[in-house]
């Protein structure tokens, strides 16, 4: 079964604070991609990162930085310096040969970013 | 700005009625899909096509129908309307046939039933 975890619900954090956000992953095939995608307030949704099962290279995009590790099955995302304008619900999700390369959803973390 | 057009933006109806979300994708994008957010369901896929066929199905109610035409714009058909069905519909495109390129979603249809 594919399943994607989002334990984190809502997180709150002050602005210039580091925040991380987790997200778990189920999948018995060794051929996936993970992804996440930003729903800011005004509703669309945008897409961040994509990464496959065989690049376990972290990655940094500016304040952006994901931390992919298989053997606990987790593809993380830390945001640097949070700014007000990163307030939003952030979804991590999961496309497999098994899923039928549907692309499966969390069920999202909202955050918070306090000025 | 996606490239993915999405109509209406809203839509407010009372159950028992049907309606029809419209879909264009990005231009170049073979691939669209359907999906639904609801509160309390998250976002859940609906159904996928690809070059007017029906590739993928998700949680889609038998009310539910969607087709892909052949200028790839797509459908989704909502009939006999319950209260439920309340939420954002999205729509997305992508390039490739398996799913491993990212998706690239409309601004969503937000779908009141009252």
């Amino acid at each position: 079964a594919q399943k994607v975890t989002q334990a984190q619900t809502e997180i709150s954090v002050v602005e210039k604070e580091d925040v991380t956000l987790d997200c778990v992953y189920e999948t018995r095939d060794t051929t996936y991609y993970l992804f996440w995608y930003k729903q800011p307030p005004s509703g669309e949704l945008v897409f961040l990162i994509r990464r496959n099962s065989f690049d376990e290279q972290n990655e940094i995009s500016g304040r952006y930085s994901w931390n992919f590790q298989k053997s606990t099955s987790s593809f993380n995302f830390t945001i640097t310096a949070s700014q007000v304008v990163d307030s939003a619900v952030y979804f991590c999700a999961l496309s497999s040969y098994t899923g039928g390369f549907k692309t499966i959803f969390g069920a999202g973390t909202r955050l918070f970013v306090k000025a | 700005d996606s490239g993915v057009t999405q109509t209406p933006k809203h839509l407010i109806t009372a159950t028992g009625q049907r309606v029809t979300l419209r879909c264009s994708p990005r231009s170049g994008d073979l691939s669209v899909y359907w999906y639904q957010q609801s509160l309390d369901q998250g976002l859940q896929f609906l159904i996928q096509y690809y070059n007017g066929e029906e590739r993928a199905k998700g949680n889609i109610l038998e009310r539910f129908s969607a087709q892909q035409f052949p200028d790839l714009h797509s459908e989704l058909n909502l009939s006999s309307l319950e209260l439920g069905d309340s939420a954002l519909y999205f729509c997305a495109s992508s390039v490739a046939v398996e799913d491993n390129s990212p998706l690239h979603f409309g601004n969503g249809t937000r779908l009141t039933v009252t």
